[in-house]
């Protein structure tokens, strides 16, 4: 059985950078069949894609967040990260890492990880 | 980008048939993902490729794809099945590749 972790602070600075690890267990992580995501949450809002990594290294990312995301992979720890730049208030949210399975032209996921709350106040 | 629009919410009566559309410019030419998220808790997949169940997904849930509109439909709603729903496409040009999801819609049984 998969699982997935989020864990980082729970709490930056605006202005500042976010950071996020995923841990990955259960599974290969460096599978080329699998991609993995980062999806946000704010409170009460909607589901968010933020963008994804290939084991290798390749990247998609969502257009509005592109210039402030990176996400790397570290295949050693069976971890993934994500960092967000010039955080403001409207990147509080619900983190959530996802292995996502690409095939017949679409991509979807099936594992999540519990979640991480990220909240953006000085 | 690619624009998925839900209805903000549905209300149903326990036993009846709950229709949650999902509107895209030809969406059909897409595979759309539906996801169930119950307060508290990460998204759960219940539908993919527009029509499939993955395992343990009761067969009360089922999708179908047509012109502009997916649908996913839950067929005798249950006080557990009150939550909210999204749908979900994979776009793919010529620049650039992204995950899009719907607004989401919060079914609510009466």
């Amino acid at each position: 059985q998969l699982h997935l972790h989020e864990s980082g602070p729970g709490l930056v600075k605006p202005s500042e950078t976010l950071s996020l690890i995923c841990t990955v267990s259960g599974d290969s992580f460096s599978s080329n069949t699998y991609y993995w995501g980062w999806i946000r949450q704010p409170p009460g809002k909607g589901l968010e894609w933020i963008g994804s990594i290939f084991y290798s290294g390749g990247t998609d990312y969502n257009p509005s967040l592109t210039t402030r995301v990176t996400i790397s992979v570290d295949t050693s720890k069976n971890q993934f990260s994500l960092k967000l730049t010039s955080v403001t208030a409207a990147d509080t949210a619900m983190y959530y890492c996802a292995r996502q399975a690409c095939s017949g032209g679409t991509c979807y996921y099936f594992y999540w990880g519990q979640g991480t709350l990220v909240t953006v106040s000085s | 980008s690619y624009v998925l629009t839900q209805p903000p919410s549905v209300s149903v009566a326990p036993g009846k048939t709950a229709t949650i559309t999902c509107g895209g410019n030809n969406i059909e030419s897409k595979s759309v993902h539906w996801y169930q998220q119950k307060p508290g808790q990460a998204p759960v997949l219940v539908i993919y490729y527009d029509s499939d169940r993955p395992s343990g997904i009761p067969e009360r849930f089922s999708g179908s794809n047509s012109g502009n509109t997916a649908t996913l439909t839950i067929s005798r709603v249950d006080a557990g099945d009150e939550a909210a729903y999204y749908c979900q496409v994979w776009e793919s040009t010529s620049d650039h590749r992204e995950v899009v999801f719907g607004g989401g819609t919060k079914l609510t049984v009466l």
